[in-house]
Parts: structure tokens; C-alpha cells; sequence
């Protein structure tokens, strides 16, 4: 099965900087998935894509996603400290709920 | 609407000892999907149902199972636990198949000694 794989793994910003992080994939996606979790607790979902769509918003998100680099990124603008916490993203490959999960960007925003 | 619910929270067991984990959905909420996440494997899929079948299984020994019932909760079993099945359960609900968003619980933390 598909492993996302996001790069870098560790980032640490300055409160108010831009945040960016990126992610690959090995085959064909249905639709892929950010998430965020904060020291251990569940993940909160933060925004799906879908393989036809190339860009997405959401607050002070936003997602891109090229099917032909098989790659996505997720941009936070204006970051805050409540923004520090790890960021995984994950692929369903056929729409059926089995999300690949990478391994997670760790996250540190600093006042 | 209330979100994903999992207990117990917590769970500390003893090797051999076999352990259940439940999970109730969103209201509404069809699919179900258990992970588990380890320093170790990261995130790595369970198994998924839905309308009360497993649809989807991920590669974990035959010890690890579950089911869903009618009100789409789910609940997930491990037996003879290991060492290494000490982890962060996390279970998530689906409006259904295709391209939907997974809601996560906040996880059941089950530790094996």
C-alpha cells in the first residue's frame, strides 16, 4: 500500500511566519487528507482533496495537490502558537476509507 | 453534533490478557475505521466497516479484530496481547464510502506490561 511521506519533519517558526509543509505518495489517490495532532491526542481533520482538484482553501490554510508529481503541500499562513503540533497527511487510494498515513510534521510555533 | 467517542481513555493490561475498545460514531456517521499509532509504525490501518461489515483490513495478526453493530458503533478486540501492542487506538467515523472527510476520537491509550 501507499505511504504519504511529508518533508520537512520538523519545522520551527516565529509566530505571524508561514508554515509549509510537503508531502509524496507512491500510486494513483482517490483523495488525500491533512490532519493535526496535538501531543498524542486524536487528529483533528483539517481539509480533504480530492484527485481532480488542485487547490484548496480553508481559513488560513491551503492545500495543493499535483497528481502528476504525486505531491502535496500544505501552507498555514500567519501562524500562531496554537498552530504547534504535528501535521500528517494521508491518501485514500480508492475512496473506500483506508487512509495511508505519512509520518508527520512536527510543528513548533513561537511567540 | 457530538463528536467521535472511544473508551475507556486509558487501559493498562498484562501480557496474554486480551483487551475490548469501543467506539461510537457521529450521529449519522456509516463507516467506521480503527488505527493504530506507535512512535515506532506511525499511523497504520486497523480495519474499516461499514453497515455492520468489514470491508477493509489492515495487515495485524488475526488477533485483532472487531465488529460493528446496527447503531454503527464499533468496538475492536485484541487477544493475548504483546509487548509491542502497547499504542494510541484511534478510531474514526465516515458519512460513508467515497470521498469523505474521517473524523477522529481522542484515542484509547492501552499499554501492555
Amino acid at each position: 500500500s501507499q505511504q504519504g511521506e511529508e518533508d520537512p519533519q520538523a519545522l520551527s517558526i516565529q509566530e505571524g511566519e508561514n508554515a509549509t509543509m510537503n508531502c509524496s505518495y507512491k500510486t494513483s489517490i482517490n483523495n488525500l487528507q491533512w490532519y493535526r495532532q496535538n501531543s498524542g491526542r486524536g487528529l483533528v481533520h483539517l481539509i480533504l482533496i480530492r484527485s481532480n482538484e488542485r487547490e484548496k482553501h480553508s481559513g488560513r490554510l491551503r492545500v495543493t495537490l499535483d497528481t502528476s508529481k504525486k505531491s502535496s503541500s500544505l501552507l498555514i499562513t500567519a501562524s500562531r502558537a496554537a498552530d504547534t503540533a504535528s501535521y500528517f497527511c494521508a491518501t485514500d487510494a480508492n475512496g473506500n476509507n483506508r487512509l495511508a498515513f505519512g509520518k508527520g510534521n512536527q510543528v513548533v510555533v513561537i511567540p | 453534533k457530538a463528536g467521535v467517542t472511544q473508551t475507556p481513555r486509558y487501559l493498562i493490561k498484562t501480557r496474554g490478557q486480551q483487551v475490548t475498545l469501543s467506539c461510537s460514531p457521529i450521529s449519522g456517521h456509516r463507516s467506521v475505521s480503527w488505527y493504530q499509532q506507535t512512535p515506532g509504525q506511525g499511523l497504520q490501518f486497523l480495519f474499516e466497516y461499514f453497515s455492520e461489515t468489514q470491508r477493509n483490513k489492515g495487515n495485524f495478526p488475526g488477533r485483532f479484530s472487531g465488529r460493528q453493530f446496527s447503531n454503527s458503533r464499533s468496538e475492536m478486540n485484541v487477544s493475548t496481547l504483546e509487548l509491542g501492542d502497547s499504542a494510541l487506538y484511534l478510531c474514526a467515523s465516515s458519512l460513508d464510502v467515497g470521498s469523505y472527510e474521517q473524523y477522529f476520537g481522542p484515542g484509547t491509550r492501552l499499554t501492555v506490561t
